[in-house]
């Protein structure tokens, strides 16, 4: 099954600020159609998942482009410039590209 | 779009618990859809996933106790879980196909 690594576990951030989230995957997620089935979900405290980002760049409908991804083959990022209060929470990388999907361990957004 | 589960309690170690996902403001048949468990505290687990023809992927960890299954007249999704351990208590999720909505999670606490 396909690991996904993401880094830091923790963030500590202040509003305003600009961070970043990593995402390594154990194998290449390009798949053979040519997409690449990377994405990006965040969980506030009490809430179920939402997509942020789907396909490693593309913003979901509804999303700030406050929100970017990055990435390609193992390597993803996911980038907030600027992060405001509604950002907190825990965010996922999954893919889809190999059967069976997996998630990353998650990261968790704080207030400094 | 709406997704509404049910079916979870506390249910004894060994013992049987069929969940449901009701599905509406979409064409539910032409989407695969997947169920997602999250133990108390801890990440996003993947469990299982059913295409729009039914085929079906499993995480190992459930593989031979649990069916994921779908009636598409009722616009349900199902997930039958067999054999149940202490491992298996979670908020369990459906979502869709993308992950781009989730529904509002059931508790299943497995213990004697």
């Amino acid at each position: 099954d396909v690991v996904l690594t993401q880094t830091p576990p923790t963030l500590s951030a202040t509003i305003g600020q600009s961070v970043s989230i990593s995402c390594r995957s154990s194998q290449s997620l390009l798949h053979s159609n040519g997409n690449t089935y990377l994405h990006w979900l965040l969980q506030r405290p009490g809430q179920s998942p939402q997509l942020l980002i789907y396909s490693v760049s593309r913003l979901e409908s509804g999303v700030p482009n406050r929100f970017s991804g990055s990435g390609s083959g193992t390597d993803f990022t996911l980038k907030i410039s600027g992060v405001e209060a509604e950002d907190l929470g825990v965010y996922y990388c999954v893919q889809g590209t190999h059967a069976p999907w997996t998630f990353g361990g998650g990261t968790k957004l704080e207030l400094k | 779009v709406q997704l509404v589960e049910s079916g979870g309690g506390l249910v004894q170690p060994g013992k049987s618990l069929k969940l449901s996902c009701s599905a509406s403001g979409f064409t539910f048949s032409s989407y695969g859809m997947h169920w997602i468990r999250q133990a108390p505290g801890k990440g996003l687990d993947w469990v299982a996933y059913i295409s729009s023809s039914s085929g079906t992927v499993y995480a190992d960890a459930v593989k031979g106790r649990f069916t994921i299954s779908r009636d598409n007249a009722k616009n349900t999704l199902y997930l039958q879980l067999n054999s149940l351990k202490s491992e298996d208590t979670a908020i369990y999720y459906c979502a869709r196909k993308f992950f781009d909505y989730w529904g509002q999670g059931v508790m299943v606490t497995v213990s004697s």
